[in-house]
């Protein structure tokens, strides 16, 4: 098991750009969630998406996109930068039955807008 | 709104002694509880979980209790060790932990020696 990878590790972006973050899952998981997490605050979920389908939406604007490939790794996208959406940025893959008890989350991208 | 709250942004305990973390939550609909632990520069891990049908689950030095009448969840960690250092965060989920979870924004806890 290779756990999850994420990239870039750091970021740094200026307002009104776009971004694309990326999640590398777990052998084996065909689940993967995207998590926001501002400072000082829980993770907020963003979306997740299962075998290629979005299956849940958290409250975002569509500006936030993703994909899931079909080897499961995963793509969150960002329109149009906004300074709030400085924060780590989390993916968390997972075997679909399993739910949140089995999810791994990756370390993170840290995106800093300015 | 906050739905999940951790009241408490930090704490501290001697190695030994008993680690109580406490959450709150506000939506009845909300049907399966879970606890992570987070190192700096590492994402959250999966600590324990409760359903919504029990009041109690213990796996090793880690309890967690629920009182779905208060909508209060806590933790105990018997002994505290000093790699318990972590922030932990309490997460729920109106899916029995399938798909979207509401997270507290975290406890600090420091075990001291």
């Amino acid at each position: 098991e290779t756990g999850v990878t994420q990239s870039p590790t750091h970021l740094i972006k200026t307002r009104g750009q776009q971004v694309t973050l990326r999640c590398s899952s777990q052998s084996g998981h065909n689940t993967v969630s995207w998590y926001q997490q501002a400072l000082g605050q829980g993770p907020q979920f963003i979306f997740q998406y299962y075998r290629e389908e979005e299956n849940g939406r958290g409250n975002f604007p569509p500006r936030f996109s993703g994909l899931q490939f079909p080897n499961y790794s995963s793509e969150l996208n960002v329109n149009a930068l906004e300074l709030d959406d400085s924060a780590l940025y989390l993916c968390a893959s997972s075997v679909d039955g399993q739910g949140a008890s089995g999810y791994t989350f990756g370390s993170g991208t840290r995106l800093t807008v300015v | 709104d906050q739905q999940v709250k951790q009241n408490s942004p930090s704490l501290s305990v001697q190695e030994g002694r008993i680690s109580i973390l406490n959450c709150d939550y506000t939506n009845s609909m909300f049907d399966y509880f879970l606890w992570y632990k987070k190192y700096p520069a590492e994402g959250p891990t999966f600590l324990i979980s409760i359903s919504s049908i029990k009041d109690k689950n213990e796996d090793g030095r880690f309890t967690v209790f629920l009182n779905k009448s208060a909508k209060h969840l806590s933790l105990h960690i018997v002994p505290s060790q000093p790699g318990d250092s972590a922030v932990y965060f309490c997460a729920a989920s109106a899916s029995g932990g399938y798909n979207k979870l509401i997270f507290g924004a975290g406890t600090r806890l420091a075990v001291h020696p």
